[in-house]
């Protein structure tokens, strides 16, 4: 079954310094996409950044990079330099296989203190 | 900008009435579109896949005849809340698929 995790249901970070959020996850299906996405409390969901199973490397935009630890089946949302405008939900998503559904996790709930 | 356009984002309407939201793909075709229903402080929750042409498929639980979809064209799919009550208040957002789901913006439904 696949299945996301996310642990940290809510993070604190003071503006200015990187915050890591957590994701773990499990599929049987070799080929895969995680996703990190936004959700500010407008409630639009913003995507962030994508991670393909067979990526080589760690995928980066802008200020988000993915620590992607595939024997560990996780993939880390990294948030460098955070600002104000960074305090959201957090989700992680997986996607798996000819399936276009998203598994999703349970969010993490990001407070950037100024 | 904006590649999915959903709307209305807000409704208040009364208990029974049946409540039309849209969802729009601007400049991709999608075959596909997912519509998820969401509680407050939870996750998204699939409520079914709109397929393009075909009839929609829904996640177990779902009640079809509770929330039609129907995705005529290949940018728009449309999900109407029948004899909606006070239960189906929730946030009802869209996604379509072009490389990573692209969300639209939600939709508030509040039935009185």
């Amino acid at each position: 079954a696949q299945k996301i995790t996310q642990t940290q249901p809510g993070m604190f970070v003071q503006e200015k310094e990187a915050v890591t959020l957590d994701c773990t996850y499990d599929t049987s299906d070799p080929s895969y996409g995680l996703f990190w996405y936004k959700q500010p409390s407008s409630g639009e969901m913003i995507f962030l950044i994508y991670q393909g199973s067979y990526d080589q490397q760690n995928a980066t935009e802008g200020r988000y990079s993915l620590n992607f630890q595939k024997a560990r089946k996780s993939a880390n949302l990294v948030i460098s330099a955070s600002q104000l405008g960074d305090s959201a939900m957090y989700f992680c998503a997986l996607n798996a296989g000819n399936n276009r559904k998203l598994i999703w996790g349970l969010g993490t709930s990001l407070a950037v203190n100024p | 900008g904006a590649v999915v356009s959903q709307h209305p984002s807000w409704v208040i309407c009364k208990s029974g009435t049946s409540v039309k939201i849209e969802c729009r793909s601007l400049d991709f075709q999608a075959t596909t579109m997912f519509w998820y229903r969401q509680f407050p402080k939870q996750s998204l929750m699939l409520m079914a896949t709109s397929n393009e042409g075909s009839k929609a498929t829904y996640e177990q639980g779902v009640e079809k005849d509770k929330f039609l979809i129907n995705h005529a064209s290949l940018t728009l799919s449309t999900l109407t809340v029948t004899s909606a009550h006070p239960e189906d208040s929730s946030f009802y957002i869209c996604s379509a698929s072009g490389g990573p789901q692209h969300f639209g913006d939600g939709t508030r439904l509040s039935i009185l």
